[in-house]
């Protein structure tokens, strides 16, 4: 039984555009939110992360935006680099705590110069 | 700044062997997690020590063991492996356990585990 379900395998982008990348929850008692960047041949790298509290997030060119009674958040990137080309992951925890995060399976997301 | 690091980088076994991959928080951090990728997968916890003893489980069999020695480095042991144990072995660490917006997960760059 998958909780973090992002749906798409892929996506690609022109840089300068924007990407967004989806994920779906199904536990009802995560109440925080986290996206990882991954590199090939290294560790996941945290970028971004969201309360329950709340409904959007910004970093710089990164926002992430929360529906919880969708059960639904995404990730915006704009604009879009070719150095943002990895696998993105959305996690989920319960409790904020950094007690075991559930992960979807990721979303390689490509921008082409 | 010492990052986390964690040996060896790629390591082959054969079914039914015995595995131990190592793991060296980063600087400061007292807590060491334990997560599992398969191809094609996000990576699934597997557990987390604090202060030397196992601080939650997630769905895994016993045979996946670890310790954490009073250095807070790390070590997860697989015994009888399996043709599935093949994965990314990602080692995780952070302050004690605590609130994400205040210490968050650090990784390290993964041991790749290869069961024949």
């Amino acid at each position: 039984d998958q909780q973090v379900k992002q749906n798409s395998p892929s996506l690609s982008v022109q840089e300068g555009r924007i990407s967004i990348l989806n994920c779906d929850y199904t536990n009802s008692m995560f109440d925080y939110f986290l996206w990882y960047k991954k590199y090939p041949a290294e560790g996941p790298t945290f970028l971004i992360s969201i309360s329950s509290i709340k409904d959007k997030n910004e970093d710089g060119r990164f926002t992430v935006f929360l529906n919880k009674s969708a059960k639904h958040l995404s990730l915006h990137i704009v604009p879009s680099q070719p150095g943002d080309s990895a696998v993105y992951f959305c996690a989920a925890t319960r409790g904020g705590s950094n007690y075991k995060l559930t992960f979807g399976k990721g979303t390689l997301l490509t921008v082409n110069p | 700044e010492t990052g986390v690091t964690q040996s060896p980088t790629h390591l082959i076994k054969t079914r039914g062997q015995q595995v131990t991959l190592r793991c060296s928080s980063q600087s400061g951090h007292n807590t060491v997690s334990w997560y599992q990728q398969a191809l094609g997968q996000g990576p699934q916890f597997i557990f987390q020590y604090y202060r030397e003893e196992e601080n939650g489980r997630g769905n895994f069999p016993p045979r996946f063991s670890g310790l954490q020695f009073p250095n807070y480095s790390s070590e997860l042991n697989v015994n009888a492996l399996e043709l599935d144990d093949s994965a990314l072995y990602l080692c995780a660490s952070s302050l004690r356990p605590a609130q994400l917006r205040n210490s968050p997960l650090h990784f390290g760059n993964g041991t790749r585990l290869t069961v024949t």
